[in-house]
């Protein structure tokens, strides 16, 4: 059983380019959720996704945008890249928007020059 | 607005040593908390997760405790092994529609051989 899958594992942009980052939930999964985490700092929350819409969103300006499949899997986006964007992003999965347990991917990391 | 502390940032014990790894948050409406393990440069591994209504969760030789009202959790881990450095990481899940979690920054434990 696979667990939570994100590709790539490492990226390196310049600034103001833009990144796709890609999630596929773990098996049974239908709710995607993301978190940046800066060196030395916890995960902090991006958004999260349910039925292919956004349900909740952290405190990131709309340069972040997201997308979810009918599988169930999920895109970060992120546009006009500034150095600070870089970081770890973190895809977590659970079972619908109560889920109990969020189960973590290994992450992409993200390096702007 | 939840906020979430953990002491110490980094921690160094010899091996054998049982320890305790503390976290307090700001706001005692939460949902569950949960302890969670990250090894460098990778994701995040949940350790325990203690519902609201929950005292004590024990795994191995780890037991997560909570006290809701005052706002604390401690996660113990008895006779530390080197397999055990690794960043600890406590977030909890506040009592708002959806389902996200806040993370304090972490304690950076290494246990030497």
């Amino acid at each position: 059983d696979a667990g939570v899958t994100q590709s790539p594992t490492h990226l390196i942009k310049t600034r103001g380019q833009q990144v796709t980052l890609r999630c596929s939930p773990k098996s049974g999964h239908d709710t995607v959720s993301w978190y940046q985490q800066a060196l030395g700092q916890g995960p902090q929350f991006i958004f999260q996704y349910y039925e292919e819409e956004e349900r909740q969103r952290g405190n990131f300006p709309d340069r972040f945008s997201g997308h979810q499949f009918p599988n169930y899997s999920s895109e970060l986006n992120v546009n006009a890249l500034l150095l600070g964007d870089s970081a770890l992003y973190l895809c977590a999965s659970s079972f619908g928007l109560t889920g109990e347990t969020q189960y973590f991917g290994p992450g992409t990391r993200l390096l702007v020059l | 607005k939840q906020e979430v502390t953990q002491i110490p940032a980094a921690l160094s014990v010899p091996e054998g040593e049982n320890l305790v790894l503390n976290c307090s948050f700001t706001d005692s409406a939460i949902y569950n908390l949960q302890w969670f393990r990250q090894d460098p440069g990778k994701g995040l591994t949940s350790l325990l997760l203690i519902q609201s209504s929950q005292r004590e969760q024990t795994s191995g030789r780890l037991n997560a405790s909570l006290d809701k009202s005052s706002g604390r959790s401690t996660l113990y881990i008895a006779a530390s092994q080197p397999g055990d450095s690794a960043t600890y990481l406590c977030a909890v899940r506040p009592r708002t529609r959806g389902y996200k979690y806040i993370f304090g920054t972490g304690t950076r434990l290494k246990v030497l051989a």
